[in-house]
């Protein structure tokens, strides 16, 4: 079946302008998550969604960012204002329960760079 | 006392060899610890996963051991393959939350012919 999809596949931007980074899950999966990977690193927590409400934002690094999934499938990941330092692979993953507990499934990721 | 497996950012095998993979994982409190394998440009793969009431769990040519006392997760995969080059991270259940997953520092496995 299909997997997670994100879009766009690569996304160039000036700084100081507004992107969005698109995820649609695999169907039926409950839970969604972003992540943020920067070069020679592990994937970094930023959000969780658990249907349509963000059960944890914790991981956002400032509210520059944001992120809506407002029908419980596809979720938008929103930047503002980017900073040279928001340049990075954007992680899309999703999974059957929430928690953590339950294996998440990665999409191919964005990758942003902000000049 | 018991070693810990140190973490190595790579390691390069041969073609057939087994090869070994080593994470310390950060709280005692996670239960769930899954590897995952990441190519270049892909996002990452689930190999295996184990829970806290398993200290082995074995797969198709991969095996996952867990270490609770010394919090220390590897990933032993048999007969190595070109195809087995990639990044491997670990990852633990548990953040503040409880929701999401923290992944280890990956080791670049190349494997040569």
């Amino acid at each position: 079946g299909a997997g997670v999809s994100q879009t766009p596949s690569n996304k160039v931007t000036e700084k100081g302008k507004y992107v969005e980074l698109r995820c649609d899950p695999i169907s039926g999966h409950t839970a969604l998550y972003w992540y943020r990977q920067s070069l020679g690193q592990g994937p970094e927590f930023l959000i969780y969604f658990q249907g349509t409400g963000a059960a944890d934002d914790s991981g956002l690094p400032n509210d520059r960012f944001f992120a809506v999934r407002p029908e419980g499938s596809v979720s938008t990941l929103k930047i503002q204002r980017t900073e040279r330092g928001d340049s990075a692979v954007y992680l899309c993953a999703s999974s059957w329960g929430g928690g953590g507990d339950y294996e998440q499934f990665f999409g191919p990721g964005t990758r942003l760079t902000v000049l | 006392g018991e070693s810990v497996g140190l973490h190595l950012p790579t390691l390069s095998v041969q073609e057939g060899d087994n090869s070994i993979i080593n994470c310390a994982y950060s709280n005692s409190a996670s239960d769930y610890f899954i590897w995952y394998k990441q190519e270049s440009g892909k996002g990452p793969q689930f190999i295996i996963d184990i829970r806290s009431n398993m200290d082995k769990r074995q797969g198709q040519r991969v095996t996952v051991l867990l270490n609770k006392t010394v919090k220390h997760l590897s990933l032993q995969i048999a007969a190595t393959q070109p195809g087995d080059s990639a990044v491997y991270f670990c990852a633990e259940n548990f953040n503040q939350a409880g929701t999401a997953l923290i992944f280890g520092k990956g080791t670049t496995l190349s494997v040569s012919s």
